[in-house]
């Protein structure tokens, strides 16, 4: 069965420094998404992309992070400079089609120092 | 405004017996999705219903969505201890992409 798959699954990194999360979508899927769960809290939307651009973004995906789309088959999200607050766990997801199943990846936990 | 809120925060119960969860919402919605998360692990989607449908079985899973009052409920019959797990509902508003997930039912099914 296909399946978004996710590297690394855990990261530590100091204050300050970049990172970048990946992700393989499944590989017919169109929509790419990224959320994020801070330990004990809730899951939280971080950004949509579709058509090889941003469709919608939360109020917390600010001008410290992006995505791309590098090749056919990677998505990832990169944070330029990492803050406490920001360790959380990743989950990256996709779906077919807008109003599907977004089928979801096991997650990067960033742990930032 | 706070989207998907679920009741209770904790559920305790013995294996054999119901659970049931509740969910409520604030906007429009295309869809309802309830998913499970094991501790630590990542998002299993477990069932979606539409705003056009009031009901829909899966297995041993039973959900209901009321769009005049905003809420949805998850019952899971006949539960077992690999049950034991966090739910969460999410809703896809009828504009946009973002699912808003709920906080959350930690289930306790105690064998």
């Amino acid at each position: 069965e296909p399946e978004v798959t996710q590297t690394p699954s855990h990261q530590v990194t100091q204050m300050g420094q970049e990172v970048i999360l990946r992700c393989v979508p499944i590989s017919n899927h169109l929509y790419f998404y990224w959320y994020r769960q801070i330990l004990g809290q809730k899951v939280e939307f971080l950004v949509s992309f579709y058509n090889n651009e941003i469709s919608e973004k939360s109020e917390i995906f600010d001008d410290q992070f992006s995505v791309e789309r590098p090749d056919g088959s990677n998505f990832t999200l990169k944070i330029r400079s990492t803050k406490l607050e920001d360790s959380a766990m990743y989950f990256c997801a996709s779906s077919a089609d807008l109003a599907g199943v977004p089928f979801f990846g096991p997650g990067t936990r960033l742990t930032v120092l | 405004s706070q989207q998907g809120e679920e009741d209770p925060q904790a559920l305790s119960i013995q294996e054999g017996e119901n659970a049931t969860m509740n969910c409520s919402y604030k906007t429009s919605i295309n869809n309802l999705q309830w998913y499970r998360q094991n501790s630590g692990r990542g998002l299993v989607h477990l069932i979606l219903i539409r705003s056009n449908e009031r009901e829909k079985h899966s297995g041993r899973l039973r959900v209901t969505l009321d769009t005049s009052k905003k809420s949805s409920s998850l019952l899971i019959t006949a539960s077992r201890a690999a049950d034991t797990a966090s739910y969460f509902c999410a809703t896809l508003e009828t504009s946009g992409s973002r699912l808003t997930f709920g906080e959350g039912t930690q289930l306790t099914v105690n064998p």
